[in-house]
């Protein structure tokens, strides 16, 4: 199965510490979102790349939080200092073709003590 | 900015029984996906609607897409437990997708 894979699929911190999640796209695409998602609620954009330019960022990605895709393929996100609000599924999907549909990863569940 | 509004953002409803969840907008959509999320996983992508009218169906969902490509509906017939969980409809505009709220549906035995 060649679809998108997130890493870690969980990750408990203590507040203030850093922390670095890792998307891997589907490899035709070359389109990839993340996306920040809390519970019962839809997902919300927090940046989009388009090959490795990072083309917009939410105004929810304060300083803390940055996100590369250096080669155009794999991504990471990372939240420095973290904080308790921080808590929420992290996901990342992928697009590419002329509908542009997003598939989305399992996400990583992040968890601020 | 483009909102999405879903409707009724909670159903619970026994095996068996009809239901329809909305998808509305002030704003035009180039396109319009539906996803269905279990607990602990992420959405997946179950159709996309494209021209104003529009009907597809899969199985037992039917999705519509409105005919001025500003709002959606999903119904599902003689729902099962296997149909519980987060539906989101996710509006493509100019190089932006915007998700709906969510619909929590719970379909009991």
């Amino acid at each position: 199965d060649t679809g998108v894979s997130q890493d870690p699929r969980h990750k408990i911190t203590k507040r203030g510490q850093n922390v670095t999640f890792r998307c891997d796209p589907i490899s035709e695409h070359n389109r990839l979102y993340w996306y920040r998602q809390t519970l019962g609620q839809g997902p919300e954009f927090l940046t989009y790349f388009q090959n490795e330019a990072q083309l917009e960022k939410s105004r929810l990605l304060s300083d803390r939080f940055s996100a590369e895709r250096p080669k155009g393929s794999f991504s990471t996100l990372e939240i420095q200092r973290t904080e308790q609000g921080d808590s929420a599924m992290y996901l990342c999907a992928s697009s590419g073709g002329f509908l542009n549909e997003q598939f989305f990863g399992p996400g990583t569940r992040l968890t601020v003590l | 900015t483009q909102l999405l509004e879903q409707s009724p953002q909670f159903l619970s409803i026994q095996e068996g029984e009809n239901l329809t969840v909305y998808c509305n907008s002030s704003s035009v959509f180039s396109s319009l996906q539906w996803y269905r999320q279990e607990p602990g996983e992420g959405p997946v992508l179950l159709v996309t609607v494209v021209t104003g009218g529009e009907v597809k169906k899969l199985k037992r969902l039917t999705f519509q897409f409105g005919d001025a490509r500003k709002d959606s509906s999903l119904h599902i017939t003689a729902a099962q437990p296997g149909d519980t969980g987060l539906y989101l409809c996710a509006g493509r505009g100019y190089q932006k997708v915007t998700f709906g709220t969510g619909t929590k549906l719970q379909v009991i035995p």
